[in-house]
């Protein structure tokens, strides 16, 4: 069974202030996705990674992915308000269908 | 999100009625998803279905079923509905091409009281 661990599960940080979500998976897969969600809201596609060492940019967020360590990481820098937000990674389970399996999510609270 | 729509967008039922959510897309994909969305489990897979009248189950599917008579359409039905079913329901579309991401619907709120 595919397990997805992320951590933490909540982070509250000031405003320019760098940080890192982690997200460790069980099993091996070579498809890992970042989500955005706002409360209330739907998920958001942020990334998908898909092979060993990618490593993706969008404005103040970056992902990678080691597929070696079944780790992948979404790091922040200098945060800003607007980046407050519940972000979830999941990982493709192999087969035909290719299922998502999702982490428990971060709750980022970004502080002024 | 363009190209999937869910209804309705909120539900409150009484325990024990059936209940029935529909996820409709444009896109014409074969892989469609129901999860459920939780408080400390982030979405959990319910059932999926990778073509019309082809369906199988996930990890919480015990309560639920569902139904694709038709490319653009998936039911998920809870037969007698229970208070532990009171969740947020997401489906979602797998577009199967790299680099891309599965695509969410905006969420059923199910309140069962």
């Amino acid at each position: 069974e595919l397990k997805v661990e992320q951590n933490p599960l909540f982070l509250s940080m000031q405003e320019g202030k760098n940080y890192t979500i982690y997200c460790n998976y069980s099993t091996t897969s070579d498809r890992l996705y970042w989500y955005r969600q706002d409360p209330g809201k739907s998920l958001e596609s942020l990334f998908v990674l898909l092979s060993n060492g990618a490593v993706k940019q969008e404005g103040r967020l970056m992902a990678s992915l080691d597929t070696k360590a079944r780790l992948s990481t979404l790091h922040i820098t200098a945060a800003v308000h607007d980046l407050s937000a519940t972000y979830f990674c999941a990982v493709d389970i192999s087969g035909s269908a290719r299922q998502l399996t999702f982490g428990s999510g971060t709750q980022l609270t970004v502080l002024p | 999100d363009a190209g999937i729509t869910q209804s309705p967008r909120h539900k409150v039922t009484e325990t024990g009625t059936p209940v029935t959510l529909r996820c409709h897309q444009t896109e014409n994909h074969r892989y469609m998803y129901w999860y459920r969305q939780d408080p400390g489990h982030g979405l959990r897979l319910i059932h999926y279905s990778y073509g019309v009248k082809d369906t199988d189950k996930g990890e919480v599917s015990d309560g639920y079923s569902v139904s694709r008579s038709k490319t653009e359409d998936f039911l998920l039905t809870l037969e007698s509905a229970t208070s532990s079913q009171t969740s947020v329901y997401f489906c979602a579309i797998n577009p199967r091409r790299g680099g891309y991401g599965y695509t969410f619907g905006s969420g059923t709120r199910l309140t069962v009281v």
